[in-house]
């Protein structure tokens, strides 16, 4: 099975800072990769999928790129509402495997 | 609007079974694989399972493969886990998920908000 692997797990950074999350697939997916953000208590919530499509509603300070094995989940300028875990997904096949998720918080 | 809303969950035995539902709305059911996402308290998460739009098609993580069975019936709109030789491992929050459209692979839209299992003597 393909692995997913997320860094850095955790990450602490300014309001207003740059921050960005990689993924790392073990084989090719293509650009079948999908971004989640959950905040704590709450259900996930889709950001971005087809590794660059912003979901409806999300908003423009998130952005995805990549293809193939290597992702990126950028948020351009972060802000306190932010703060959460942000999980990778594959969905090209089964298994829907995730990564092991990143841990934004507010410096 | 698209919903989805987990029932069934509770507190089990180990080496016990727990049937969990996942009733839809909002949207042409029939047409949706349908997936289940766990949760084990302060973890990440983890996908189990998926059934295809017509219930032909089904796939399990490794870790539960051979215990948990899924199933669904479109003229109710749900979908239906079932859980059989349960661990402590198993204990999390289940979340059901919509999954891809016919002919097109599709991220998890929708969630529902999940039901929780606990797996304790």
């Amino acid at each position: 099975d393909i692995q997913m692997t997320q860094s850095p797990s955790s990450l602490s950074a300014s309001v207003g800072d740059r921050v960005t999350i990689t993924c790392r697939a073990s084989q090719d997916i293509s650009n079948y990769l999908a971004w989640y953000q959950q905040k704590p208590g709450k259900v996930p919530k889709l950001l971005i999928y087809g590794a660059s499509t912003l979901q409806s509603g999300v908003p423009s300070r998130f952005s995805g790129s990549g293809s193939g094995t290597d992702f990126t989940l950028t948020i351009s300028s972060l802000q306190p509402e932010d703060v959460a875990t942000y999980y990778c997904q594959k969905y090209n096949s089964p298994p829907r495997t995730f990564g092991g998720g990143t841990k934004v918080e507010i410096k | 609007q698209v919903q989805l809303v987990e029932s069934g969950g509770g507190v089990v035995q180990p080496g016990g079974s727990l049937r969990l539902s996942c009733a839809a709305s909002g949207f042409t059911f029939s047409s949706y694989s349908i997936h289940w996402v766990r949760q084990a308290p302060g973890k990440g998460l983890d996908w189990v399972t998926v059934i295809s739009s017509d219930g032909t098609k089904k796939s399990f993580a490794d870790s539960v493969a051979g215990r948990f069975t899924i199933s669904r019936d479109n003229s109710k709109s749900t979908v239906f886990l079932h859980m059989n030789s349960l661990t402590a491992e198993d204990t999390a929050l289940y979340y059901c998920a919509r999954g891809s459209i016919v002919g097109a692979k599709r991220p998890h839209d929708y969630w529902g908000q999940g039901t929780p299992v606990t797996v304790s003597s």
